[in-house]
């Protein structure tokens, strides 16, 4: 067990809806990125936030928002759904930056129909 | 952009067999990190490097900063170990998430 929680494990939904992924990190752990895991496109760096600030951005698409709350939990909302969507979405914790230890969450399968 | 290349992409050995991993990186980078994914899906972080070598239990990761190049090494190898072995690297730019590779699916048969 990492200590990195994400909800729902799994998510059905269909094209052109919202949904939104939710990540609490490890205690104690400042930083937490998104990853998207496709079947084509692999394991992806989507975004990063440190201290609920946004820090980096990768190949996150316009569509697709995060943000980091006060009490360090984060969500990854999803918008205008496509079926290339489906994925699996990791979140990661870190200390501070990439440059520590990443610990992953479980991750959230989800499936636009 | 950093391009992480491992090889093989898939690996099928006999119980006991030592195995080797290979990455290689194409830009300068701060950090290189070992993961592995169960066909669960979910992902442990095993090394993280920056020089020189780890070890834990009976695997061991090595990095050649100088050659872009690392190897992650499984001694007496064990079904338990079949995985995907993932190689990422953080290059310390203004992006500041993993750059992975596509992975290396590993089978070790009884």
């Amino acid at each position: 067990d990492s200590g990195v929680t994400q909800t729902p494990k799994h998510l059905i939904t269909a094209t052109g809806q919202r949904v939104t992924l939710r990540c609490s990190p490890r205690s104690g752990d400042l930083s937490v990125y998104w990853y998207q895991q496709s079947l084509d496109q692999g394991l992806q760096f989507l975004i990063q936030y440190y201290n609920g600030e946004e820090r980096a951005k990768g190949n996150i698409l316009e569509r697709f928002s995060a943000q980091q709350f006060p009490d360090l939990h984060s969500e990854l909302n999803l918008s205008s759904l496509e079926l290339g969507d489906s994925a699996l979405y990791f979140c990661a914790s870190t200390l501070a930056g990439a440059v520590d230890t990443q610990y992953f969450g479980p991750g959230t399968r989800l499936t636009v129909l | 952009k950093n391009e992480v290349e491992q090889s093989p992409q898939n690996l099928t050995a006999q119980e006991g067999e030592f195995i080797t991993i290979n990455c290689s990186y194409s830009v300068g980078i701060s950090a290189l990190h070992w993961l592995q994914q169960h066909p669960g899906g979910g992902i442990v972080s095993l090394f993280m490097l920056s020089s020189g070598k780890k070890k834990h239990g009976r695997l061991i990761a090595t990095i050649n900063i100088q050659e872009k190049h690392s190897s992650l090494h499984i001694t007496a190898s064990h079904p338990r170990d079949s995985a995907v072995y993932i190689c990422a690297v953080h290059s310390g730019g203004g992006a500041d998430g993993l750059t992975f590779g596509k992975g290396t699916h590993l089978i070790i048969q009884p």
